[in-house]
Formats: structure tokens, C-alpha cells, sequence
């Protein structure tokens, strides 16, 4: 079993959709949780790091971390044709120095 | 801003050469990561160095080995290539809260490395 798993998708949705990605981990002492994104052929980006369980927002997105559960989400508000890429959860058990451990990606494409 | 730096950005080799691929991390990051990533599979993490050292280890083969130099670069050096080495190695630094960062690793762009 992964220590991290992420439907791969592909998923496609319309222009302004609200998207909702999502990864489960199966170890409770993880305690970092990341989402990037990766365009083809570029490094992975990060876009919103999290600790400990609850909601972050930054602009059109929002994390969400259940510790309890192991689960963790990503929501795309509002979502753009900009926004298509692959979307990496991962996950670390230290905040620094540590490796990441990456989720399979979901591919997502936003349909103009 | 200065971004990770990582050289060259494609690579052909055939089986059972050597290749080396260099990385220059962002300045003053005292850790640096090396990551493969297969044709649709995800990084998966090879090593990482904090201040020179060796610091953790992953699915790295006994045919790959790396060092990071005085300079804080890094080179992932890898002998007796197989077909299955072809893949995207990506190379990411990031400074620890100990040293005012937030532990964020930036990834610089990837080199594209293809066996024959």
C-alpha cells in the first residue's frame, strides 16, 4: 500500500466549476500536507501548505486537512482553463530538511 | 528571484553509459532534493542533502550515487543505464524554520533524461 494515494483522473470540468480533489494517507505521523501543481514538462509548484487538521484559504483555493480520517482535499473555486494541470497531494512528516512524499497526481483539465 | 537551477535540460544517452545532471539550488537554501519521475508516475524521492550531508535516502539504485559540493550545488551521477532510467529528475532545495524559512521545497525545471 502507498503511504499516499490519489485517484489519477483524468478530470474534466466546465469553466467556473467548483473542483474538488482529494488524497488519503495512511500513517498518522504525518503532520505537513501540500498540494502542487505541475504543467507538462515543468517542476511541481506548490500552491497551499498545510499543518495539523482544518481549513486554509488562499485566493480561489482551499485546503482541507481531516487528520482523523487521513483525508485531505483540495477546492478550486471559480475554476479557469489556466487552471488545467496535474495536482500533486503530499505529504511530510517534518517541516523541513524531510522528504515529501507525492501522491499520483490528478490531471485536470478546466473546458473553457 | 533566483530559482533552482538544474543542468542540462535533456539528456540522451545510450545503455550502459554514464550521465550526470547538476543542480544549483536557490541561494542561501540549506537543503537539496533530488527527485525522478517516470512517464506518468509521480516524484518519487531519490536523496536529499542538508549542509553537505547526506541527510535521508530513498529509492536511489546502488548504479546512482550524489554529492553535494562546497558551493552547494549538487550532481546525481549515474552509472550502467538502463532503459528504465529515462525519466524526468528534478531537483529541489528548500531552507528549514531553524533558518528563517518555511521549509518549502522549489523545484527548478527537470531534466529530461532519455536511454536508447
Amino acid at each position: 500500500q502507498k503511504e499516499v494515494e490519489q485517484d489519477p483522473g483524468p478530470l474534466s470540468v466546465p469553466e467556473g466549476a467548483i473542483v474538488s480533489l482529494n488524497c488519503t494517507y495512511s500513517n498518522s505521523a504525518f503532520q505537513y500536507f501540500m498540494w502542487y501543481r505541475q504543467y507538462s514538462r515543468k517542476g511541481p509548484e506548490l500552491l497551499m501548505y498545510t499543518y495539523s487538521s482544518g481549513n486554509k484559504e488562499d485566493g480561489r483555493f482551499t485546503a482541507q486537512v481531516d487528520k482523523s480520517s487521513k483525508y485531505i482535499s483540495l477546492f478550486i473555486r471559480d475554476s479557469q482553463p489556466s487552471d488545467s494541470a496535474t495536482y500533486l497531494c503530499a505529504i511530510s512528516r517534518y517541516s523541513s530538511a524531510s522528504k515529501i512524499i507525492f501522491g499520483s497526481g490528478t490531471r485536470l483539465s478546466i473546458r473553457p | 528571484a533566483a530559482g533552482v537551477i538544474q543542468s542540462p535540460r535533456h539528456l540522451i544517452k545510450e545503455k550502459r553509459e554514464t550521465a550526470t545532471l547538476k543542480c544549483y539550488p536557490i541561494p542561501r537554501h540549506d537543503t537539496v532534493y533530488w527527485y525522478q519521475q517516470g512517464p506518468g508516475q509521480d516524484p518519487q524521492f531519490l536523496i536529499s542533502f542538508y549542509e553537505k550531508m547526506q541527510s535521508d535516502k530513498g529509492s536511489i539504485p546502488d548504479r546512482f550515487s550524489a554529492q553535494q559540493f562546497s558551493d552547494y550545488h549538487s550532481e546525481l551521477n549515474m552509472s550502467s543505464l538502463e532503459l528504465g532510467d529515462s525519466a524526468l529528475y528534478f531537483c529541489a532545495s528548500s531552507l528549514g524554520f531553524g533558518q528563517g524559512g518555511t521549509g518549502e521545497l522549489f523545484f527548478g525545471e527537470g531534466s529530461r533524461l532519455t536511454v536508447l
